[in-house]
């Protein structure tokens, strides 16, 4: 059954450092992939979706994620952290009529 | 604005009472989903409906109830038989056969004392 593994839960970064969130799916089928985002208190927000038309996917506020089906990884990076990107975020996978989501992963951004 | 209200913001209730938690949307959706989500547990689905006056149990239904009355509506009853029921509980909406683009309400954190 399609799933994602979010590697880390929590990742410190410095403000204006590359970021890197890692997420590892397994499905036996191509899947659709996705990053959303959460802030405090609040509901989530679609950052940006896989849906095989192209490898590398361009989000909102900076963010993409590169599908490699090789290492079976849909990792979400961000060339320079800002404070305002202090949330947490979650990778999740299609099954059936549902969305599965990861575990989540806190991001800290040290001034 | 079109989007999806959930309330109230926090709920406090007592153990052994049942306390309903509401979600209305008016972006025309058909189908609505109901997550809980712990720390470090990301979101697990406990209920979704894809059209009025069905729905389908989730990963985690035992101790909830849902209604769908209503396409607007979609109420969550966390019942005295959930053990565990202190969380941050999610509402969402979709279009039907879309559900690769969820859209969140903004959350319900529920105390049960």
């Amino acid at each position: 059954a399609q799933s994602v593994t979010q590697l880390g839960s929590h990742v410190s970064v410095s403000e204006g450092a590359l970021v890197l969130l890692r997420c590892n799916y397994s499905s036996s089928v191509p899947p659709y992939l996705f990053w959303y985002v959460q802030y405090p208190n609040q509901g989530l927000q679609l950052l940006l979706k896989y849906t095989s038309a192209a490898t590398l996917v361009k989000g909102i506020n900076g963010f993409e994620a590169e599908f490699k089906k090789s290492e079976t990884s849909f990792h979400l990076t961000k060339p320079s952290a800002h404070m305002s990107d202090a949330a947490e975020y979650f990778c999740a996978t299609n099954r059936d009529d549902k969305i599965i989501f990861g575990k989540g992963t806190r991001l800290h951004i040290l001034p | 604005d079109g989007g999806i209200t959930q309330s109230p913001k926090y709920l406090f209730r007592k153990e052994g009472q049942n306390v309903t938690l509401s979600c209305e949307q008016n972006l025309n959706h058909d189908a609505m989903y109901w997550y809980r989500q712990d720390p470090g547990q990301g979101l697990r689905l406990i209920y979704y409906s894809q059209i009025v006056n069905d729905f389908q149990k989730g990963d985690i239904a035992e101790g909830y109830s849902v209604s769908r009355e209503k396409k607007e509506s979609f109420p969550l009853t966390v019942t005295s038989a959930q053990k565990n029921p202190t969380a941050f509980y999610l509402c969402a909406s979709s279009i039907r056969g879309r559900q690769d683009t969820q859209y969140f309400g903004p959350g319900t954190r529920l105390t049960v004392l």
